[in-house]
């Protein structure tokens, strides 16, 4: 079935550093999503993103889908201790039957640390 | 705060028991998705339900069952528990782009 190879799958970095990390899919998607997840709370939209080449920004947050449509990318500038938990992308499958049963397919998670 | 409302916060229980999850979803939104969480693990999609009906299933145990009921608060019943079943339970719901917005899920243990 289809699967999102997300990568890297932990980071430790600095604070202050920039950090990227992508998803990457034998798939066409017809939207990307990223969230963050904390530890004991529910996953939390950042960014989405629903045309191939479309760079969008939330805050110090910036992801691009990418031109193939099979990737996507998310950067994260100057981070700060409140940026650590687990980042998830995932790609929206739309049929071409009617209805709403579009198919949201996950990558298995960045998990990211920040040295303060 | 989501708008997507779990009960209960945490859930104790043992095994080869039968508990009840319930979830409501956000206002207007129509569909509802159950995931599991295991340690350190992604999330597992379990099932979906949109304006009452089955839509889609993902990996559910047949000891797992699932309803949406006319005013589309969702409940998932896990029956049998093993410990292996201990994880975060979460439930979601989704507006007509399909973006997902996550309750803050149900921890169950099973001892």
């Amino acid at each position: 079935g289809q699967q999102l190879n997300q990568s890297p799958q932990s980071m430790f970095i600095q604070e202050g550093e920039d950090v990227s990390m992508n998803c990457t899919s034998s798939s066409i998607f017809n939207t990307w999503l990223w969230y963050k997840q904390e530890p004991g709370e529910g996953p939390v939209l950042l960014i989405a993103l629903y045309k191939a080449g479309e760079l969008t920004s939330n805050g110090r947050l910036t992801a691009q889908f990418g031109i193939t449509r099979k990737d996507s990318f998310l950067n994260i500038s100057a981070s700060i201790p409140s940026d650590v938990g687990i980042y998830f992308c995932a790609g929206l499958l739309r049929p071409n039957n009617a209805g709403n049963n579009r198919k949201l397919i996950w990558g298995l998670g960045t998990s990211l640390a920040v040295n303060p | 705060d989501s708008g997507v409302t779990q009960t209960p916060k945490h859930l104790i229980t043992a095994t080869g028991q039968r508990v009840t999850l319930r979830c409501s979803p956000r206002s207007g939104d129509l569909s509802v998705y159950w995931y599991q969480q295991s340690l350190d693990q992604g999330l597992q999609f379990l099932i979906q339900y949109y304006n009452g009906e089955e839509r889609a299933k993902g990996n559910i145990l047949e000891r797992f069952s699932a309803q949406q009921f006319p005013d589309l608060h969702s409940e998932l019943n896990l029956s049998s528990l093993e410990l292996g079943d201990s994880a975060l339970y979460f439930c979601a719901s989704s507006d007509v782009g399909g973006k997902l917005f996550f309750g803050s899920g149900t921890q169950l243990s099973v001892l």
